[in-house]
């Protein structure tokens, strides 16, 4: 099961960290994405972390954006800076399947940015 | 603007066939497997297939999927009213970037 939290109504050029709390499976042995979704709009890919550390992000968020995880929580973070107007969406977090894919998600938190 | 090409919508009688078609290039579908996710009103996405073809746990046989070159294809036949969702293409590109498509909304008339 994935739990995201952290989301709500910021103003633009501040920061925000998501969290999504990972249960039932070995999360430490999993690569994670976050996933996002504006309203309205399609499905976006955000970030992508592997179990052995390595990142990835998407163009629209690459240097604004930083994910992370601990292991020892068995939770992944997203800490968004610099938020602009059209990050507003429903962020996801996801497992990396086993067969190259996105396999299991979260409920989502909304996160608005608006003045 | 999406990296993966989809139909914006299709629809369909009940008991009907549908299919959503995916375009990519060689850096993405080309050389790797597809998925498609369903998402259902007000609901988060699920996936339905993985590698190309194999539909997830769970999964009724009336959703299929396919590849040639860098297009996909998702198939849905017998189609009923619970069917009515989203429906996104994705896969790796290059540098571990992942894509989706731009999303295809199934209609039952």
């Amino acid at each position: 099961q994935l739990m995201e939290s952290g989301g709500g109504v910021v103003q633009p050029g501040t920061s925000l960290r998501l969290s999504c709390a990972a249960s039932g499976f070995t999360f430490s042995t999993f690569g994670m994405h976050w996933v996002r979704q504006a309203p309205g709009r399609a499905l976006e890919w955000v970030a992508f972390m592997t179990n052995s550390g390595d990142k990835y992000y998407a163009d629209s968020v690459n240097g604004r954006f930083t994910i992370a995880r601990d292991n020892s929580k068995n939770t992944l973070y997203l800490q968004m800076g610099r938020l602009r107007v059209d990050d507003t969406s429903v962020y996801y977090c996801a497992t990396d399947g086993a067969h190259r894919d996105i396999d299991h998600w979260g409920q989502g938190t909304l996160v608005t940015v608006s003045s | 603007q999406s990296v993966l090409t989809q139909p914006p919508s299709v629809s369909a009688a009940p008991g009907q066939r549908v299919t959503i078609s995916c375009s990519g290039s060689t850096s993405n579908i080309g050389n790797n497997y597809v998925s498609w996710y369903q998402q259902l009103p007000g609901t988060a996405p699920k996936l339905l297939i993985y590698e190309d073809n194999m539909r997830s746990s769970g999964v009724p046989d009336r959703f299929s999927g396919s590849k040639s070159g860098t297009s996909a294809t998702l198939g849905i036949t017998g189609l009923q009213t619970g069917d009515e969702a989203d429906y996104y293409c994705g896969t790796w590109d290059r540098n571990s970037i992942w894509v989706f498509g731009g999303g295809t909304k199934v209609t039952v008339l």
